[in-house]
């Protein structure tokens, strides 16, 4: 079985300051991880993966993310960040021919 | 190129009633998974489909089948509705499972009263 966890449900941060989301993963085979972003009232968009090669990954609006294999996380991260940043954002994990599991989600503020 | 498209965009319906939801994958993927979001929570799992047939299956009872077509698209059964299934209905295309990133649609806000 595989699951993801994410740390924080809500994360307030100001305008232009650094951000890091956190998620844990859980999985028995080699998995492939995945962040999510949702706004308001639409579906998910796919922000960054890590599928294999270089642990850390990065998407083209500034987020980052590093696998880390003997922790088990997969932290979201960014510099700085935009009001435009506003949103909900998803950890997820699919290992070997299993499903992708999605965590509860961090709704990330950012505060003018 | 067109995404995945879902119908309707919101829909509501009694307890008790059967419910179908509609999908069409984006251009060039094979695969349909459907996910339930409830309020505040994470998406949970439902079924995916491939090749016509499901291959996988999440926690949900029989109430809730599907059906994928020879075009890729795909259909979401809800039968003896309960309040419970109140959600949004997402909608995800891929190729094969799904391993590599989804495409989502913008989902069907489904209340049942």
């Amino acid at each position: 079985a595989q699951s993801v966890t994410q740390l924080d449900s809500q994360v307030p941060v100001f305008e232009e300051a650094p951000v890091e989301l956190r998620c844990n993963y859980s999985s028995s085979v080699s998995v492939y991880l995945f962040w999510y972003v949702q706004y308001p009232n639409q579906g998910l968009q796919l922000l960054l993966k890590y599928l294999s090669g270089s642990t850390l990954v990065e998407s083209i609006n500034g987020f980052e993310a590093e696998f880390n294999k003997s922790q088990t996380s997969f932290h979201l991260r960014k510099p700085s960040v935009h009001i435009s940043d506003t949103a909900e954002y998803f950890c997820a994990v699919s290992g070997g021919y299993q499903k992708v599991t999605f965590g509860i989600g961090t709704k990330l503020q950012v505060i003018p | 190129d067109a995404g995945v498209t879902q119908s309707p965009t919101h829909l509501i319906k009694t307890r008790g009633q059967q419910v179908t939801l509609r999908c069409s994958p984006k251009s060039g993927h094979d695969t349909v998974s459907w996910y339930q979001q409830a309020l505040g929570q994470g998406p949970q799992f439902i079924f995916q489909y491939y090749e016509e047939e499901e291959r996988q299956r999440g926690n949900f009872p029989d109430r809730f089948s599907g059906h994928q077509f020879p075009n890729y698209s795909s259909e979401l059964n809800v039968n003896a509705l309960l309040l419970g299934d109140s959600a949004l209905y997402l909608c995800a295309s891929s190729l094969w499972q799904g391993r590599k990133g989804y495409t989502f649609g913008s989902g069907t806000r489904l209340t049942v009263v």
